[in-house]
């Protein structure tokens, strides 16, 4: 059974870091991995998609790199803004529309 | 651009109770539709796949005569919580595939998520 976890699984950092969030899977065999970001009490926004045949995606400040063969996952979001505080998930896709979702990191950015 | 509609967005009501929620594509075809559960502070959990036209199928552990799902056209999709208790109370979300979409940076649609509280 596919388990997906993601460390830390909150943090709290002042204006202008840089993060680092990690994601760990236990069956390599997946089609892609996303990340998501929720708002609280809200729906979810896809940030980044990273096919099984990628090794990374950017977008903007946040990178997102995939290690399938280990398992592993990072997003990193450059230059941290306080409306970067939010739950990011991140997702495998066992199959093609499947998603399974990891445990989530709560980040709190403060100015 | 398409996105898919969740109805309805928040649900108070007494124990006992059945509540349907709507989970609605508004401009694509969605054959394959997934309901995800949320308690407080911990991930989405997949509920069940609704299929367009036949059964749906549901995860180990969620109980099928407590949660009905019907997908009775390619652009709807309902979950109902039959005899609702406290403890299901949550926060329900669905989500849609846009086959057009699939080799894209976001192949699926996320409705706003419904909050369930039973008293």
């Amino acid at each position: 059974k596919q388990e997906v976890t993601q460390i830390p699984a909150a943090l709290s950092v002042p204006e202008g870091e840089n993060l680092v969030l990690n994601c760990s899977f236990t069956d390599s065999a997946i089609y892609n991995l996303q990340w998501f970001r929720q708002d609280p009490g809200k729906g979810l926004t896809s940030l980044l998609l990273i096919q099984s045949s990628q090794r990374e995606q950017t977008s903007g400040r946040l990178n997102a790199s995939l290690d399938k063969s280990s398992g592993r996952s990072t997003l990193y979001i450059a230059a941290s803004q306080p409306g970067d505080s939010a739950t990011y998930l991140c997702a495998v896709s066992p199959s093609t529309d499947k998603l399974i979702f990891g445990t989530g990191t709560r980040l709190q950015v403060f100015p | 651009g398409a996105v898919v509609s969740q109805h309805p967005s928040w649900v108070i009501c007494k124990s006992g109770t059945s509540v349907k929620i709507e989970c609605r594509s508004l401009d694509f075809q969605a054959t394959t539709m997934f309901w995800y559960r949320q308690f407080p502070k911990q991930s989405l959990m997949l509920m069940a796949t609704s299929n367009e036209g036949s059964k749906a199928t549901y995860e180990q552990g969620v109980e099928k005569d407590k949660f009905l799902i019907n997908h009775a056209s390619l652009t709807l999709s309902t979950l109902t919580v039959t005899s609702a208790h406290p403890e299901d109370s949550s926060f329900y979300i669905c989500s849609a595939p846009d086959r057009g979409l699939r080799f894209s940076n976001q192949p699926q649609h996320f409705g706003d998520g419904t909050r369930l509280s039973i008293l």
